[in-house]
């Protein structure tokens, strides 16, 4: 089974709906991330959080928000899609507190914005 | 503002050369630098970290450089095979951006038979 899992792989959707994107991971990490990436632009960082009662904000959080509800398991929201959101959203999870170890990253979410 | 770059061109080569990809960055101070491959469609994968006091690290068929100075990196790939075919993306991280990653657009290396 895979270490860092998302839900759902696609979807499509229309302006204005809500949208939770789900990343759940065994690889027993405290660290994790919510990137999104577009052609042309690399990974860009939305947010992350250290561990369970730590979420901070990265480079493009707004018009996203996120939930850690358990350290396994960390959600990113759309609360009113758009068009511009449309991209591939990648988890990933990291073990050392100094984060200098590898990230591993989930198999992506290509999300479609109409 | 903090700029990495990465070969804007994509890179395609003849199977058994060797394909080198360079990383520049700006207006960064990073405590490391680490090398991923992403496949079409799937996240990227972790291949290989230097860290801001080291030269070259090696790993099989693959050599990354770090200079600090000219504040950029080389990633090679000897004897190339079309395996290794992929996207190829630098990250750095610093203790001053929390040790949190910051990517290139990266570069598509395409290997022919």
């Amino acid at each position: 089974d895979a270490d860092v899992t998302q839900t759902p792989r696609n979807r499509i959707t229309k302006t204005g709906k809500r949208i939770m994107l789900e990343c759940s991971q065994t690889k027993g990490h405290d660290r994790m991330y919510w990137y999104r990436q577009d052609p042309g632009l690399g990974l860009r960082l939305i947010y992350y959080s250290f561990d369970v009662k730590d979420i901070n904000k990265g480079e493009i959080s707004d018009g996203y928000s996120v939930s850690r509800q358990a350290q396994a398991k960390f959600s990113l929201s759309l609360e009113s899609a758009i068009p511009n959101q449309t991209a591939l959203y990648f988890c990933a999870t990291s073990d050392d507190l100094s984060g200098k170890d590898e990230q591993f990253f989930g198999p992506g979410t290509r999300l479609t914005v109409l | 503002s903090q700029k990495i770059e990465q070969n804007s061109e994509a890179l395609n080569i003849q199977e058994g050369k060797t394909a080198t990809l360079t990383c520049n960055y700006t207006n960064y101070s990073p405590a490391y630098l680490q090398w991923y491959r992403q496949d079409p469609g799937r996240g990227p994968v972790f291949l290989l970290l230097i860290r801001e006091n080291e030269k070259e690290k090696r790993k099989e068929r693959l050599k990354v450089t770090f200079d600090t100075t000219l504040k950029q990196s080389l990633f090679h790939i000897t004897a190339s095979q079309p395996a290794d075919s992929a996207t190829y993306l630098c990250a750095l991280g610093a203790p001053s951006n929390d040790y949190k990653l910051s990517f290139g657009a990266g570069t598509t290396v395409t290997v022919r038979a």
